[in-house]
């Protein structure tokens, strides 16, 4: 597609369910990245994946978090047991690797726990 | 730890004139460093980087400075427009990883 899609673009679960959340990057962008930006904070890398390098994990906050990315194509972010501090707007990006200008958001996933 | 720095939360500025952005580093490593710009309810969109081996890059009202001996650069935004109110994130790119400062509120006053 033209841009970075996620879906859904708001979610709000009950504290201790799963959710996934998704990310259709830019055809042909090698490069995918998660972030989350929590209330009056900035954005905080999760994981990174690069084709079929494993991924850069050293972003995830808990083993609750994890993520999935099927060659260069769609990526999940699964997080399990959901706690009221996972509330956050969580924003995917792609780009073509090394093209540091060319990292592409979408317009984020906007997670609410109660 | 805090490797990219925004110490001002917001910042009002007058239609017309200079706007001023700045941001402080830690990490002498980091290779290039970039400005995003966010509307609510939508993804950060780059704005204008500039490699670490340059001192200033500018493109139309934008341009942003770096002075890497004292660890800071500044986005200079003139002149400013209404448009132009919006956050945005100070960023630095290491290992392929983009670090994020938490960010300036920019409003511009009529």
């Amino acid at each position: 597609g033209a841009g970075v899609s996620q879906s859904p673009s708001n979610k709000v679960t009950e504290k201790g369910k799963d959710v996934e959340l998704r990310c259709d990057p830019i055809s042909g962008h090698t490069a995918l990245y998660w972030y989350r930006q929590r209330l009056g904070q900035g954005l905080e890398f999760l994981i990174y994946f690069q084709g079929n390098s494993a991924p850069d994990k050293s972003g995830l906050p808990s083993d609750r978090f994890s993520a999935e990315r099927t060659g260069e194509s769609v990526s999940t972010l699964t997080i399990q047991r959901t706690q009221q501090e996972d509330s956050a707007v969580y924003l995917c990006a792609s780009s073509l690797r090394g093209v540091y200008h060319g990292y592409t958001f979408g317009s984020g996933t906007r997670l609410t726990v109660v | 730890d805090q490797q990219v720095k925004q110490n001002s939360p917001s910042l009002s500025v007058q239609e017309g004139r200079i706007s001023i952005l700045n941001c402080d580093y830690t990490n002498s490593m980091f290779d290039y460093f970039l400005w995003y710009k966010k509307y609510p309810a939508e993804g950060p969109t780059f704005l204008i980087s500039i490699s670490s081996i340059k001192d200033k890059n500018e493109d139309g009202r934008f341009t942003v400075f770096l002075n890497k001996s004292a660890k800071h650069l500044s986005l200079h935004i003139v002149p400013s427009q209404p448009g132009d109110s919006a956050v945005y994130f100070c960023a630095a790119t290491r290992d392929d990883k983009i670090i994020f400062g938490k960010g300036t509120r920019l409003h511009i006053l009529p």
